[in-house]
């Protein structure tokens, strides 16, 4: 298994430019999640997906961004306008289930370094 | 939100030293996981406790979960450089969608 595989490693990009960061989960896998991560912050929840479904979104800062899951093996997530405080690492991480019946842990992929010039 | 404080921040020993880090919170929580995370990379879990007072080890690595359910410790014997990284502890409450405490960050020199 090849594992969570996020797109592009590395996206510097102007103030006020859309990006699109992208993700495809492990097969099988019921929920995926789109993290960010700050040496201020530390990781924060922006939004997770059950069965393709948006679950929570409440951890999402603005209206500048945007998540979607058209099918089971394929995420993105949109910001538009970008802005220099948008700069972290966003992952993208996928579960085989979480619930009453327990949580089979996050995998996640290697994350997408954005920086907002 | 559950708020989860690890300590120590930061960590830095040599070779063969023993280290524990800590995961501490006020509530309960229904699972508790560490991930460790290098540099460049995602976290990668370690283990998951499910239940007060257990206790996991998996190699050098011996992980407890508190009695109570609200706290965690990780303990490393004869740390080798290979276990640098950030330790992340994530705990998982009514929710069951898991929150980060912000990590230890441990060097282990040669």
């Amino acid at each position: 298994d090849a594992g969570v595989i996020q797109s592009p490693r590395h996206e510097v990009t102007e103030m006020g430019q859309e990006v699109t960061l992208r993700c495809k989960p492990i097969s099988g896998h019921n929920s995926l999640f789109w993290y960010r991560q700050t040496m201020m912050r530390g990781l924060e929840l922006l939004i997770y997906f059950n069965n393709n479904v948006p679950i929570d979104d409440s951890g999402m800062p603005e209206d500048r961004f945007s998540a979607k899951m058209p099918n089971a093996s394929f995420s993105t997530l949109k910001i538009q306008p970008s802005e220099p405080r948008d700069s972290a690492v966003y992952f993208c991480a996928s579960s085989l289930q979480v619930g009453p019946q327990g949580s089979s842990g996050y995998t996640f992929g290697s994350g997408t370094r954005l920086t907002v010039v | 939100t559950q708020l989860l404080e690890q300590s120590p921040q930061f960590l830095s020993i040599q070779e063969g030293e023993n280290l524990t880090v800590y995961c501490n919170s006020s509530s309960v929580f229904s699972s508790l996981q560490w991930y460790r995370q290098e540099p460049g990379e995602g976290p990668v879990l370690l283990v998951t406790v499910v239940t007060g007072g257990e206790v996991k080890k998996l190699k050098r690595l011996t992980f407890q979960f508190g009695d109570a359910r609200k706290d965690s410790s990780l303990h490393i014997t004869a740390a080798q450089p290979g276990d640098t990284g950030l330790y992340l502890c994530a705990g998982a409450g009514g929710s069951y969608i898991p929150t980060f405490g912000r990590g230890t960050s441990l060097i282990v020199h040669p």
